[in-house]
This record gives C-alpha cells, sequence and structure tokens, in this order.
C-alpha cells in the first residue's frame, strides 16, 4: 500500500484561503468514505481536523472543510490564520476498510 | 477527558525487539480499535496497526512479519513490539484510538504524545 500523494507545501495570506489535495488510487481514497485529516505542529501529536471525508470534530474551526472526487480527497482552510501554520496529512482507510494509508504531508505556511 | 500515556525503551541495538505500551485513561477501552502510528525524523507519518479489545488486529502488510500488537483489557493497555529492528525504524512512535460514528473505526481522534525511538549501534 503505497503512501496517498500530497503537495509538499501550500501557503497563502492571513485571510486567504488554501486547499491541500490528497491522491490517491481506486484501492484507497476511491473506494473509501473514510478519508480523514490531521495536523500536525512541529514536535506536537497530530490532531484530527476532519473525519468521515467532510465531518468536523467538535472545536475545530469551521473554516476546516473537506471534500472528495473519485480518488482525490481535499482539504480547504478558509480565512487563514497564523496558528493554521503546520503539517497536514491525509489518511485513508483501505483494504475493505481494514488497512489505513497516510498521504505524504503538506506544509501550509501562512 | 480521554488520555493516552505511553512509554517503552527509547534506546536500541540494530537486530533487537522494540517494546511499547499505551495506557488508556478516563474513558471506556472497548467498542474501538487502538492504533500505533510511527514517523521517522523529518518525513511522515507511517501507519503500524491497530488492535480492539477482543484481540482482532489488522497490520500494514509492510511490517506485518516483525509486529506483534497486543491488549490488556484488565489494565486498559495496549502494546507493540517490533523485532529486529534496524536504523530505519528510528522514529517517534504514537497511539490512538480509532473511532467511527458508522461503526466502522476509521479516524484516529484521541493520540499519545509520542516516545522518540533510536536505533543505533
Amino acid at each position: 500500500q503505497s503512501a496517498l500523494t500530497q503537495p509538499p507545501s501550500a501557503s497563502g495570506s492571513p485571510g486567504q484561503s488554501v486547499t491541500i489535495s490528497c491522491t490517491g488510487t481506486s484501492s484507497d481514497v476511491a473506494d473509501s468514505d473514510y478519508v480523514s485529516w490531521y495536523q500536525q505542529h512541529p514536535g506536537k501529536a497530530p490532531k484530527l481536523m476532519i473525519y468521515e471525508v467532510s465531518k468536523r470534530p467538535s472545536g475545530v474551526p469551521d473554516r476546516f472543510s473537506g471534500s472528495k472526487s473519485g480518488n482525490t480527497a481535499s482539504l480547504t482552510v478558509s480565512g487563514l490564520q497564523a496558528e493554521d501554520e503546520a503539517d497536514y496529512y491525509c489518511c485513508s482507510c483501505a483494504g475493505s476498510n481494514t488497512l489505513k494509508v497516510f498521504g505524504t504531508g503538506t506544509k501550509v505556511t501562512v | 477527558q480521554v488520555q493516552l500515556q505511553q512509554w517503552g525503551a527509547g534506546l536500541l541495538k540494530p537486530s533487537e525487539t522494540l517494546s511499547l505500551t499505551c495506557a488508556v485513561y478516563r474513558g471506556p477501552f472497548s467498542g474501538y480499535y487502538w492504533s500505533w502510528i510511527r514517523q521517522p525524523p523529518g518525513e511522515g507519518l507511517e501507519w503500524i496497526g491497530e488492535i480492539n479489545h477482543s484481540r482482532s488486529t489488522n497490520y500494514n502488510p509492510s511490517l506485518k512479519s516483525r509486529v506483534i500488537i497486543s491488549v490488556d483489557t484488565s489494565k486498559n493497555q495496549f502494546s507493540l513490539k517490533l523485532t529486529s529492528v534496524t536504523a530505519a525504524d528510528t522514529a517517534v512512535y504514537y497511539c490512538a484510538r480509532v473511532s467511527g460514528s458508522t461503526g466502522q473505526p476509521n479516524y484516529m481522534d484521541v493520540w499519545g504524545k509520542g516516545t522518540t525511538v533510536t536505533v543505533s549501534s
């Protein structure tokens, strides 16, 4: 199971929007309703931001949204704030939902 | 608020066995899967595997031959063993709770703080 493909970096000015793509295959992203996104600040554990493609956990700002089309999932951060600067990872279930595969990660700079 | 506390040896020699344990506090143990994820220095996240209270496991195929994940339901703990380690296994290892709103565990919503494991001769 190969890692999902994300752009290495993305950037935007405060208040702008940034969208991160997460490209998989017919065996993972395209075949699963279970895509999640994680934010990781340096030296910290990852934090769940989006689950099951587009659902937001309690406490996550509605500036964060997720979607999926075919074998590509996307995370959009609207109204960028300085604290959004972090690494972001997608994750998809695969293998009939018995496996999980992470994306390569995207560093977002604000 | 559920908390995960993890511990284990931080420095290993090549060919030794990595052993880590994660304890679950202030929350139920059954009804979830419990997972291990690692992150080599400067690299991305890699899913290692997961287990539930009934000892049902799923493993990353690339690590399956060297990994054992076990559970001690009497202590609300789960553990990771990785055999025959090499320098490539040097990483921060995280434990995490796996949840799912539809009954299928699919996202990691609670994470431990991570344990740094270094493999060096």
